[in-house]
Formats: structure tokens, C-alpha cells, sequence
């Protein structure tokens, strides 16, 4: 059972432009919402996280928004660079204790093209 | 700070063997996580130590298990291989048990033939 779908499994978008990446979970216990990237080789990294108290949470160039009643979050990367491309993984988790750990989307393999 | 440093980083066995792989979270982490990164099903939790017992286990035989030190660095263990458990072994660590903010090291690679 799938409990984060994530989208799009792959996106490529031009330098300056806007890249947007969503997730849906499923489990209303989840509380914490993270964002790794992940470069080839390396391990994931976190990027930002958002606990639902809050509908968006906002870092440099990157932007988690929390939509609690639709169970979606989506990050949002502005003036993208080629820095940026990049795996990004989504993930959520029960911060009080949960059998589960992280659970991660499938990941969004991004592209950004000078 | 250094960070989570995992050894070896790249290893090779033949099924049946077993494979202990090693990890030393931040300093002043007390919790250490497992997770199993493969193509197909993604990244994985395997389980999570903190202050020497395991919290969580995650959905995965008991062939995999794990122990956890008194200075925090952890080992998992893999015993009677088989070609599905090719995949990146990830550590990672947090300051507290569920705090939510777990920080990866680079892994290790390993590859059964």
C-alpha cells in the first residue's frame, strides 16, 4: 500500500522557470512533512519541511504548500537553476512514534535545462 | 559538524552470505534509522535505534536486524543473501527519537551476484 503517491515521476523545466512537484498521503496521523533531494551518489538531503499547523513554510528559493484537507503538499522551486536537477523525494511521518519511520514518495527525477 | 558516515561504501557478495554495514550518526544524535533504497520499491524503512533499543521495525524478514551501541553508532546486518537485497543502505540520524528531522548519510552500496 502506497500511503505517499508523489508527482510527477519526472520534470523538466527551463532555467528561471518554476518547478512543481506534488504529493498526496494517505494517513491522516501523519504530522511531519519533509522534502529530501537526493544527488547521484549521494544520500537524500533534507531540504525543507512543513508540519500541518501551517499552510506553507517558505526557504530561499524553495516553497512547501500544506493543503490538510486535500492530504496534498507540493513543493515549489522558483528561478529554478541547473544546480537544482536533481531526485526529490517527498515523505511523511507520525512524529509520536509510528511503526513506519518516514514514508517516502516514489521520487521526481528533475531536470533543469540551461 | 561531521555528518553520518557509513562504511563500506560499496560492496560485493554472493547469495547465501551475510554483510555488516556500519554507521556513525552526528555527534550528539541518539537516534539512527535504516532505510533500503532500491529502483523499484523506492526508499524503505528497515528500522530505528535510540539509546540502544530498537523503536520500529519496519516491513522487512528477519533476515535484516540491527543493533545499536553506547556511543550511538549503529550496524545492520543481513544474513543468507539473496540477488533482491541489492540496494543502497542508508543510515540516518536524528537528535531525537521522532523529532522528524533525520539527516542521510551516503550509504552503502551493496550488490549480490
Amino acid at each position: 500500500q502506497q500511503q505517499v503517491k508523489q508527482s510527477p515521476q519526472s520534470l523538466i523545466v527551463q532555467k528561471g522557470g518554476i518547478s512543481i512537484i506534488n504529493c498526496a498521503y494517505e494517513n491522516t496521523a501523519f504530522d511531519y512533512f519533509p522534502w529530501y533531494q537526493q544527488f547521484p551518489g549521494k544520500g537524500p538531503a533534507l531540504l525543507i519541511a512543513i508540519r500541518p499547523d501551517v499552510s506553507e513554510k517558505k526557504e530561499g528559493r524553495f516553497t512547501i504548500s500544506f493543503n490538510k484537507s486535500a492530504k496534498q503538499f507540493s513543493l515549489h522551486i522558483m528561478d529554478s537553476q541547473p544546480g537544482d536537477s536533481a531526485t526529490y523525494f517527498c515523505a511523511a511521518m507520525f512524529s509520536g512514534g509510528g511503526a513506519d519511520g518516514l514514508t517516502f514518495g516514489k521520487g521526481t527525477h528533475l531536470i533543469i535545462q540551461p | 559538524k561531521a555528518g553520518v558516515t557509513q562504511t563500506p561504501r560499496y560492496l560485493i557478495k554472493t547469495r547465501g552470505q551475510q554483510v555488516t554495514l556500519s554507521c556513525s550518526p552526528i555527534s550528539g544524535h541518539r537516534s539512527v534509522s535504516w532505510y533500503q533504497q532500491t529502483p523499484g520499491q523506492g526508499l524503505q524503512f528497515l528500522f530505528e535505534y535510540f539509546s540502544e533499543t530498537q523503536r520500529n521495525k519496519g516491513n522487512f524478514p528477519g533476515r535484516f536486524s540491527g543493533r545499536q551501541f553506547s556511543n550511538s553508532r549503529s550496524e545492520m546486518n543481513v544474513s543468507t543473501l539473496e540477488l533482491g537485497d541489492s540496494a543502497l543502505y542508508l543510515c540516518a540520524s536524528g537528535l531525537e527519537s521522532w523529532a522528524g528531522e533525520l539527516f542521510f548519510g551516503e550509504g552503502s552500496r551493496l550488490t549480490v551476484l
